[in-house]
């Protein structure tokens, strides 16, 4: 099993340019998860679906928005990037309300 | 103010020492707690998981709830330099539709 699988891995934009990161997972797991970490901070959720057509914002959401396609996407898109989106993105997934979160290889992203 | 809180550190303690990472959360319907570990540069990784009051033994780790003053802490014996890194506390709610909030994490540093 592939568990969790983001793409691309690392990815440099214009400001101004868009673009959607994607993640998939194989664990047929219900809720899905996007973070973003800054150098030295903890994970900020940005959006969240708790289920297969169900999408909630989080602590972080402005500037982005995402889409469950199905059960095992979630994607992530920046419509018109800028710097201060630079960061590394995370994606998670876990199966219920009470289980641990299994985590992707994570996407550096910096905007110049 | 965040929802969950953690020292950030750097905690140093002598190899062969107890670590010990706490944790504070706001919501108190907060039902589900996860201590993960992330070393630079890679994705969080699951160390413990704990949804009762009291004391969870796993190998050198055990982690601790106290629901009633809204405290989660992790105990690291007999610490290896290995285990230098960011400890992320996790606090899942189901008030708040499945969301799985991170603390900014400790960084921890394991001296020979």
């Amino acid at each position: 099993n592939a568990g969790v699988t983001q793409t691309p891995k690392f990815q440099v934009l214009k400001t101004g340019q868009s673009m959607t990161l994607q993640c998939a997972q194989d664990m047929n797991h219900n809720s899905m998860y996007w973070y973003r970490q800054d150098p030295g901070m903890g994970l900020r959720l940005i959006y969240y679906s708790a289920s297969e057509g169900t999408t909630d914002k989080g602590e972080v959401p402005n500037g982005y928005n995402v889409s469950r396609l199905n059960k095992r996407e979630f994607s992530l898109r920046l419509e018109s990037a800028a710097p201060s989106q630079t960061s590394v993105y995370f994606c998670a997934s876990r199966k219920t309300v009470n289980t641990e979160a299994f985590f992707g290889q994570g996407t550096r992203l910096t905007v110049v | 103010q965040k929802e969950v809180e953690q020292n950030s550190g750097p905690l140093s303690v002598p190899e062969g020492a107890i670590a010990s990472l706490n944790c504070t959360y706001s919501d108190r319907g907060s039902q589900s707690f996860f201590w993960y570990r992330q070393y630079s540069g890679k994705s969080p990784e699951l160390i413990m998981s704990i949804y009762s009051n009291g004391d969870k033994e796993d190998g050198r780790f055990t982690a601790q709830l106290n629901k009633a003053s809204q405290y989660v802490s992790l105990l690291i014996r007999d610490s290896q330099p290995s285990d230098s890194a960011t400890y992320l506390c996790a606090v899942g709610s189901n008030n708040a539709g499945n969301m799985l909030t991170f603390g900014g994490g400790t960084r921890l540093m394991v001296k020979p």
